[in-house]
């Protein structure tokens, strides 16, 4: 069974620092990997969604990685903004098994 | 409706009522999922739509959970003698692709 782990499970930053979240993944035969983004009482946002004969994906501040190989993924956020601070989840394809997610808060 | 719609968006049940929440996906959206999210957890994965066909529901905790989308648009996920570990957020995704669209959730409280 696919096993999806964050760390860490929360992250507090002072505003304008580039940033790493960390993913990993128990079977490395995955069809793709997507990065959502949850607010309180909101829904998912999908922010990347990387192939999995991709090896990044890049959206404005964001990039994500993929290293099938080792299992891993990770979330680059440049220049954080506090407007970013939120939970980030990812999450392996198929029926999407999540991580618990990365509770993100930037500072101003 | 631009997104995906849920109701009700917050539901507090007596333990051993039975409940029913609806999902309205993106209009043309043939896929559609349910997960449910514990507080502090990632979702988890409960049930699989392609048109009115479920065809995975192998994350239904209990025989108690039931979903159901009759003419491949609206979704019910039923919950019967609700207990108080079915307090959760349940999220319902639609698809035409690869990308998931996420509803905001009904948030589920047995007392």
């Amino acid at each position: 069974k696919q096993e999806v782990t964050q760390i860490p499970a929360a992250l507090s930053v002072p505003e304008g620092e580039n940033l790493v979240l960390n993913c990993s993944f128990t079977d490395s035969a995955i069809y793709n990997l997507q990065w959502f983004r949850q607010d309180p009482g909101k829904g998912l946002t999908s922010l990347l969604l990387i192939q999995s004969s991709q090896r990044e994906q890049t959206s404005g501040r964001l990039n994500a990685s993929l290293d099938k190989s080792s299992g891993r993924s990770t979330l680059y956020i440049a220049a954080s903004q506090p407007g970013d601070s939120a939970t980030y989840l990812c999450a392996v394809f198929g029926q999407l098994t999540f991580g618990s997610g990365t509770q993100l808060t930037v500072l101003p | 409706g631009a997104g995906v719609s849920q109701s009700p968006r917050y539901k507090v049940a007596k333990r051993g009522q039975d409940v029913a929440l609806r999902c309205d996906p993106i209009s043309g959206h043939v896929s559609l999922f349910w997960y449910q999210q514990a507080l502090g957890q990632g979702p988890e994965f409960l049930t699989y739509f392609q048109n009115e066909a479920q065809l995975d529901k192998s994350g239904l905790p209990s025989d108690r959970f039931f979903a159901e989308r009759p003419e491949g648009s609206v979704s019910t996920l039923k919950i019967q003698r609700t207990q108080q570990e079915d307090s959760a957020v349940y999220l319902c995704a639609s698809s035409l692709g690869v990308f998931k669209y996420f509803g905001p959730g009904t948030r589920l409280t047995v007392t």
